[in-house]
């Protein structure tokens, strides 16, 4: 079952700009993970944080995991139209031996 | 290069038709997965293996089936029960004694009902 649910659904930003998204859950997680998906593509594993970790960065992303509140945030700077996708989170659920996937964010970065 | 290969890229199946998607991987991966993709939505599971000669229905087996007789290949049959097949079909794979750790997709096969 998805128990990932990002917001918001949709974002338009000028390049440059930094983009910002969200993810909720529902149950305890081992992991957290965020993915992008080009148009008509798979998907990339961008970055994975774990339930111990608090703050993860890799190169122009930065993660966050709040355990209490079961959720995360994905935040992209100084974003570039190389960034147009869609982003997706992924939860490892304690318990479950799968990975959730929520809906998906749209983010369009206008040149 | 390693990576994951699915064929073919776009298929069309006819009402009443089985039609096979292929997935095949040199990562030396032991963990497969597939996986259906509709339109605004997130990815459900139709089915994994973690092993050769293994597999797992996950949320959404009905009117699909799968073999694992090789490692690296883990072909998906869509049958004529499952009655909305169109969608964008994606195979992944991981690590197995992580599997859950970071998956590794193909670049799809869109299916569609003639």
């Amino acid at each position: 079952s998805q128990q990932g649910e990002e917001d918001p659904q949709a974002l338009s930003i000028q390049e440059g700009e930094n983009a910002t998204m969200n993810c909720s859950y529902k149950t305890s997680i081992n992991n957290l993970q965020w993915y992008r998906q080009n148009s008509g593509r798979g998907l990339v594993h961008l970055i994975l944080i774990r339930s111990n970790e608090r703050e993860k960065h890799s190169g122009r992303l930065r993660v966050t995991l709040d355990t209490s509140k079961k959720s995360s945030s994905l935040l992209i700077t100084a974003s570039r139209a190389a960034d147009t996708a869609s982003y997706f989170c992924a939860t490892d659920a304690r318990g479950n031996n799968r990975l959730a996937f929520g809906k998906g964010n749209q983010v369009v970065v206008i040149p | 290069d390693g990576g994951i290969t699915q064929s073919p890229k776009y298929l069309f199946r006819k009402e009443g038709q089985n039609v096979t998607l292929s997935c095949e991987q040199n990562l030396n991966h032991d963990a497969m997965y597939w996986y259906r993709q509709d339109p605004g939505q997130g990815l459900r599971l139709i089915y994994y293996s973690q092993i050769v000669n293994d597999f797992q229905k996950g949320d959404i087996a009905e009117g699909y089936s799968v073999s694992r007789e090789k490692k690296e290949s883990f072909p998906l049959t869509v049958t004529s029960a499952q009655k909305n097949p169109t969608a964008f079909y994606l195979c992944a794979s991981s690590i197995g004694d992580r599997p859950n750790e970071k998956l590794f997709f193909g670049s799809g096969t869109q299916l569609s009902v003639l």
